[in-house]
Parts: C-alpha cells; sequence; structure tokens
C-alpha cells in the first residue's frame, strides 16, 4: 500500500463545476503539500500546511491531522485549471524529503 | 532568474552513455533535492543535500547514480552507464530549512527529460 494515495486518478468536470481531490496518508508528518504540474510544465507549489486551512484565490486546502486526510478543492472551475494535482507529505526526518501520490490528473472542458 | 534552473532541459543518449545533469538552486536555499519522474508514475526521491553536511543517498537506484553539490549552489546529478529504464524526468527542488529545523515550500526547477535510447 503506497504511503499516501490520491483520490481520484482523473478527474473530468465541466467549466464553473466545484472540485474536490482527496490525499490519504499512512505515516506521520510535519507537512502537507499540494503541488500543481501542468502538461509539459514543471511543478508549482499551490500550499503547505500542517493543521486546518489555506486559501488562495478560488483553491482551498484542508487537513484533518488526527484522520490522516487532507481535501484540495477548487471552486468555479475553469479549463486553466486542467493539470495533475500532486499531494506530498513530509514525514518528518531531518532530510525535508517528500513522499508523493501518484497526482490526479484534472481537465476542465469549456 | 529567481527560480530554480536546471539544464540540459532535454537530453538524448544511447544506452550504455554517461549522463550529467546540472541544477541551479534559488541562492540562500540550503536544501537541495533530486526526484525522478518516470512517464505515467508519481515522482520519486533520489537524494537531499543540506548545506556541508553529508548527503542523504538513500533514494538513488543504484550505484551507477551519484550526485555532487558544491557548498550551497550548483548541483549535479551523474548516470553512468545509462539504462532505458533511467529514462525519466528528473526534477531539482531547492528549500529553505528554518532554524527550528523544519522546512519551507519546495521550488521544482523545470525538469530535465531524460531518453535512453
Amino acid at each position: 500500500k503506497n504511503e499516501v494515495e490520491q483520490s481520484p486518478q482523473n478527474l473530468t468536470a465541466q467549466e464553473g463545476e466545484f472540485i474536490t481531490i482527496n490525499c490519504s496518508y499512512s505515516v506521520g508528518i510535519s507537512a502537507l503539500h499540494w503541488l500543481q504540474q501542468h502538461p509539459g510544465g514543471g511543478i508549482v507549489s499551490l500550499f503547505m500546511l500542517s493543521s486546518g486551512k489555506k486559501k488562495h484565490g478560488r483553491l482551498i486546502a484542508t487537513i484533518n491531522i488526527q484522520e490522516k486526510h487532507s481535501s484540495l478543492h477548487i471552486t468555479a472551475s475553469h479549463p486553466r485549471d486542467s493539470a495533475v494535482y500532486i499531494c506530498a507529505v513530509d514525514h518528518g526526518g531531518s532530510q525535508g524529503n517528500l513522499i508523493f501520490g501518484k497526482g490526479t490528473k484534472l481537465s476542465v472542458k469549456p | 532568474g529567481a527560480g530554480v534552473s536546471q539544464s540540459p532541459s532535454n537530453k538524448v543518449t544511447e544506452k550504455g552513455k554517461d549522463v550529467e545533469l546540472r541544477c541551479d538552486p534559488i541562492s540562500g536555499h540550503t536544501a537541495l533535492y533530486w526526484y525522478r519522474q518516470r512517464l505515467g508514475q508519481g515522482l520519486e526521491f533520489l537524494i537531499y543535500f543540506q548545506g556541508n553536511s553529508a548527503p542523504d543517498k538513500s533514494g538513488l537506484p543504484s550505484d551507477r547514480f551519484s550526485a555532487e553539490r558544491t557548498g550551497e549552489s550548483v548541483s549535479t546529478l551523474t548516470i553512468q552507464r545509462t539504462q532505458q529504464e533511467d529514462s525519466a524526468v528528473y526534477l531539482c527542488a531547492s528549500s529553505f530549512r528554518r532554524s527550528s529545523g523544519g522546512y519551507n515550500e519546495q521550488f521544482f526547477g523545470p525538469g530535465t527529460r531524460l531518453t535512453v535510447l
């Protein structure tokens, strides 16, 4: 079993829809990251959180430490949101390297 | 530039050749990471550098892989006697380690796409 599990693997939505991507992890963590990877492009860090909730524009990330679960929400989705969204955890080791989920491929249709 | 840069952006090589990939981290970032992403797969940790400490090489898949970093600047990842299974995007990231021991977010470079024929 992977230490970081994401669902769904693939998601297709219509423009304007509310989107939720889920991440569950099985290890103790010091922080959880949500990353965005565009086709052919690099990886951008969206959020780094260790408790509660963070909001940037139309993106909201929440984490429940007790349940070892995080969600990424996108409100009023737009075709430019189409990308792979990756959940990654910092398991609190001395080096801070991340353990990654396999990603959720989101496609938002106009 | 202000971001993490990597070179080359693309590298095609023949099986058995050695390759060297370069990463320039963000100035002032003490931590540097190399990751690998095979086609259709998630990212895998390869190696970590923090300041002048000994690197954590626990993610390197074989002794054909090695990496160096000069102080807190440039890093090179070397793959000797490349194999077809080494084909992947190699990503570098850098971060700042806080005095409390934790880390800030990681900033990723654009990656080097390696194709081994």
